[in-house]
């Protein structure tokens, strides 16, 4: 699977978007991007995923550039409780590939 | 839906004895994972069932591991027998099972082995 790299850390204003970008520059024509975040002391908790196109949904919008080698996750209105690590992982769809590898991710602060 | 579902959420033990844990993933998935988390090594995974069948064990640290699922509706992780380095978080995940298909943290078991 593809490596990506992330922002170890960053700040937003609460009510602000918060623009999470990933890149990873080896994706092949196959492969997801999904973004998983973490808040603290809870599990992981899957956000949204894509293949080339935008995607939408009640938490979170996903924008993959054309040549997919970077993406950026947009939390439309930041609220507190969207302070966590989020994590950009790249994996292909194949039958054999349902490991997630999860990286260092960014480490979301929204501030009041 | 209530999720995916684990037991204990805490456990203390000391080193030697036998510890359990348990995962109820969510109804109608038929993959279940579990990982572990620490600080050191980050969220690791451990094992992987598709249907029941475990499909990859390569993670499972050594033999003292081992993990089963008799039903589609409940897994567990045993260690046997603890050690101090075992102790992490554990989580349960569950997932529809195409691959692309998202998973389902359960909360963790915090472990902490003396």
């Amino acid at each position: 699977d593809a490596k990506t790299t992330q922002p170890t850390s960053m700040d937003c204003a609460e009510g602000r978007a918060a623009n999470l970008p990933c890149n990873h520059s080896t994706i092949s024509g196959n492969e997801y991007v999904y973004w998983y975040r973490q808040i603290h002391s809870q599990g992981p908790q899957y956000i949204i995923h894509g293949l080339k196109n935008n995607e939408t949904n009640e938490m979170a919008s996903l924008i993959i550039t054309e040549d997919r080698k970077s993406s950026t996750l947009i939390l439309p209105h930041a609220t507190l409780r969207d302070t966590a690590v989020y994590y950009c992982i790249v994996k292909s769809g194949g039958g054999s590939n349902y490991k997630l590898t999860f990286g260092k991710g960014t480490l979301l602060t929204v501030n009041p | 839906d209530a999720g995916v579902i684990q037991s204990p959420r805490h456990e203390v033990t000391e080193m030697g004895q036998e510890v359990t844990l348990r995962c109820k993933p969510i109804s109608g998935h038929n993959s279940l994972f579990w990982y572990r988390q620490t600080m050191m090594r980050g969220l690791e995974l451990l094992i992987y069932f598709n249907n029941n069948v475990p499909i990859d064990d390569s993670g499972m640290p050594e033999d003292r591991f081992s993990a089963k699922m008799p039903n589609a509706s409940f897994s567990t992780l045993k260690i046997q027998p603890s050690e101090p380095r075992d102790s992490a978080v554990y989580f349960c995940a569950s997932s529809p099972g195409l691959p692309e298909h998202e998973q389902y943290f359960g909360p963790g078991t915090r472990l902490t082995v003396t």
